[in-house]
């Protein structure tokens, strides 16, 4: 069955950077597009960008550009969403979740609550 | 960018249907998924296409969409709907996807 497992809690100081991985098993990894979306606590679904697990390519929402950086490696199904400059307010759960053919989510993965504190 | 809005709560008695729109600028021309989040869990898709089901999800859920509004409507509301839901599209003119600002279905 497809699983996506995320990486664990995280603590870090403003101006850190952090790094969250997403390890995808029981589907063909490069055959989706990985999408990285974020929850500030109380708050609603962030949409930050995507990774094309098979070329690399990477688009990234406005507000995160400059900032995120999506990558992969296939040798181990593993999906990466780096964040830089980290203000208190990226205080958020960070998911992947893989894009089927039709533009919906149809996997996610468990979140990883990333702290922003000094 | 184009922007989903959704009332932020909806209260349903027992047995009765609850509906939660999402509203955006000639949404009947985009398709619309539906996701139901509950607390301390990721999302889960509830309704793909604007109106198909995934495999374990209920009949009582449904969706529309005509015009500036689309909505998901939860027929037979059970203590277990209880939830955060969001609308979601991809938007072609930014290739970005977006999602509704959610809404909270208290069951009664």
């Amino acid at each position: 069955q497809v699983q996506l497992v995320q990486s664990g809690a995280e603590v870090k100081k403003p101006g850190a950077s952090v790094k969250v991985s997403c390890k995808a098993s029981g589907y063909t990894f490069t055959g989706y597009y990985m999408h990285w979306v974020r929850q500030a606590p109380g708050q609603g679904l962030e949409w930050m960008g995507w990774i094309n697990c098979d070329s690399g390519a990477a688009k990234y929402e406005q507000n995160f550009q400059g900032r995120v950086t999506m990558t992969r490696d296939t040798s181990i199904s593993t999906a990466y969403m780096e964040l830089s400059r980290l203000k208190y307010d990226d205080t958020a759960v960070y998911f992947c979740a893989r894009l089927s053919g039709d533009r919906y989510f149809d996997y996610w993965g468990q979140g990883a609550l990333v702290t922003v504190s000094s | 960018s184009y922007v989903l809005t959704q009332p932020p709560s909806v209260s349903v008695a027992p047995g009765q249907t609850a509906r939660i729109t999402c509203g955006g600028n000639n949404i009947g021309s985009k398709t619309v998924h539906w996701y139901e989040q509950k607390p301390g869990q990721a999302p889960v898709m509830v309704v793909y296409g604007g109106g198909d089901r995934p495999s374990g999800i209920p009949e009582r859920m449904s969706g529309s969409n005509s015009g500036n509004t689309a909505t998901l409507t939860i027929s037979r509301v059970e203590a277990g709907d209880e939830a955060d839901y969001y609308c979601q599209l991809w938007d072609s003119s930014s290739d970005y996807y977006v999602f509704g600002t959610g809404t909270k279905v208290t069951v009664l």
